[in-house]
């Protein structure tokens, strides 16, 4: 899940499990929602996004799932690769016209 | 690369002095986006422009921080009398008006002595 601070919530995989991410975000009324991946030293690379009309989106080895009663968003990563080690973020959009994000979660994917 | 370009990618700068960040975004894209991003959180939102516009303002951005984009195209975001606090990785981002993916260039690392 996200949390505030330094201390950025971790996950270990091994190189081709499953991985999955979890986002909690605050707005209600929200009814966008998107993930990014972030590499060091690059910025936030787009993944998947969904509106809240849906409950699930699929793309290329990434799944996005919404639960709107609790507020939570959280991506599937299937048969993670070393190369998706990197921290990923949820944001969701607010006033119809800003993304607003958490504080990120560190995947590591061990080989 | 998404295509949006951020200039310099480093600064380094001595408390008290000026600084000017420039963004290109990608072409055909009207919004862009500026956010910080400190060590350990997720981007923060600073100001966006509708074409040469600016919109929206963050109530925590300082007075000192003002940000242009005098033709509808590429944008400066100044920093005056920087702050050691100012660190922080300052991220551009465009999208089309109707979009609200944003496409994120790779940023500009302040680090203020």
């Amino acid at each position: 899940g996200e949390s505030v601070g330094l201390h950025l919530p971790t996950l270990s995989v091994q190189e081709g499990d499953n991985s999955i991410i979890n986002c909690a975000y605050s707005n209600s009324a929200s009814d966008y929602f998107i993930w990014y991946k972030q590499e060091s030293g690059k910025g936030p690379q787009f993944i998947i996004d969904i509106r809240s009309n849906m409950d699930k989106r699929q793309g290329q080895r990434v799944t996005v799932l919404l639960n709107k009663t609790v507020k939570h968003l959280s991506l599937q990563i299937a048969a993670t690769q070393p190369g998706d080690s990197a921290v990923y973020f949820c944001a969701e959009l607010v006033d119809g016209n800003k993304l607003v994000f958490g504080a990120g979660t560190i995947l590591r994917v061990k080989s | 690369d998404t295509g949006v370009s951020q200039d310099p990618r480093h600064k380094i700068t001595k408390r008290g002095q000026n600084v000017t960040f420039r963004c290109d975004p990608i072409s055909e894209h009207n919004r862009l986006y500026w956010y910080r991003q400190t060590l350990g959180q997720g981007p923060e939102f600073l100001t966006y422009f509708q074409n040469e516009a600016q919109l929206e303002k963050s109530r925590l951005l300082s007075d000192r921080f003002s940000a242009e984009r005098p033709k509808g195209s590429f944008s400066t975001l100044e920093i005056q009398r920087t702050e050691q606090g100012d660190s922080a990785m300052y991220l551009c981002a465009s999208s089309l008006h109707n979009e609200e993916k944003l496409f994120f260039g790779s940023g500009t690392q302040l680090s203020v002595l």
